[in-house]
């Protein structure tokens, strides 16, 4: 079946540190890559959507200049937490889904950040 | 506005059948979605229904009703390794999925 890499799967840094997350289609091209943030015993949150080669869409709320989306590719994007903060300390998940709207999104492993 | 609903919490035994209702309100509709997510994992994809009716999918199934804005998801032969959170999400319009707050599924043995 599909699958979706996310690297890496677990980061512990210094308050003021950038963070960049990739996520990788193996064996599929996904148009839309979806990123989600999900504190503790909460459901997913979408933060943004990232078509490529276009800018992402970002949810009300999130702010696009703290939290850096490039989706260079069919098969590639990364998310990047600039000067990150104790309180960006969360699971961020990324998923894909192919060129077909209404398949099933594909989701990554996951990247567990905590800033110290 | 756009709402998916479904329980906080359900318990069932071992071996035994369970239900996790979800009822949506979306802008469009381009399907309902099922997922089992595990403490500290990623969510795993289970089942996609567009059409009304019963998909069975092993000792999963999922139903559908598209005029009652309705789904749900039938356990059958509950496992231990079932203890997870199960998310409904519905897709809408723009093709953007919808969550809902997902429901924590204890097995007792």
């Amino acid at each position: 079946g599909a699958v979706v890499s996310q690297h890496p799967s677990r980061v512990i840094c210094k308050s003021g540190t950038s963070v960049k997350i990739e996520c990788r289609s193996l064996d599929f091209q996904a148009t839309t890559m979806f990123w989600y943030r999900q504190f503790p015993k909460q459901s997913l949150m979408l933060m943004a959507t990232s078509n490529e080669g276009s800018k992402a869409t970002y949810e009300q709320g999130v702010e696009k200049d703290k939290f850096l989306i490039n989706h260079a590719s069919l098969t590639l994007s990364t998310l990047t937490v600039t000067s990150a903060h104790p309180e960006d300390s969360s699971f961020y998940i990324c998923s894909a889904h192919g060129l077909s709207g209404n398949q099933p999104q594909h989701f990554g492993d996951g990247t567990r950040l905590s800033i110290l | 506005g756009q709402n998916i609903d479904q329980p906080t919490e359900m318990t069932a035994t071992e071996g035994a059948i369970v239900q996790i209702n979800c009822t949506y309100q979306t802008s469009g509709f381009n399907g309902l979605f099922w997922y089992q997510q595990h403490a500290g994992e990623a969510p795993t994809f289970l089942s996609y229904n567009v059409l009304d009716g019963l998909e069975e999918k092993g000792r999963f199934s999922s139903f559908l009703s598209r005029s009652k804005g309705y789904s749900y998801l039938l356990l059958k032969e509950l496992q231990m390794k079932d203890s997870a959170s199960y998310l409904c999400a519905s897709m809408d319009s723009n093709y953007q999925l919808i969550w809902g707050a997902g429901t924590k599924l204890i097995i007792k043995p």
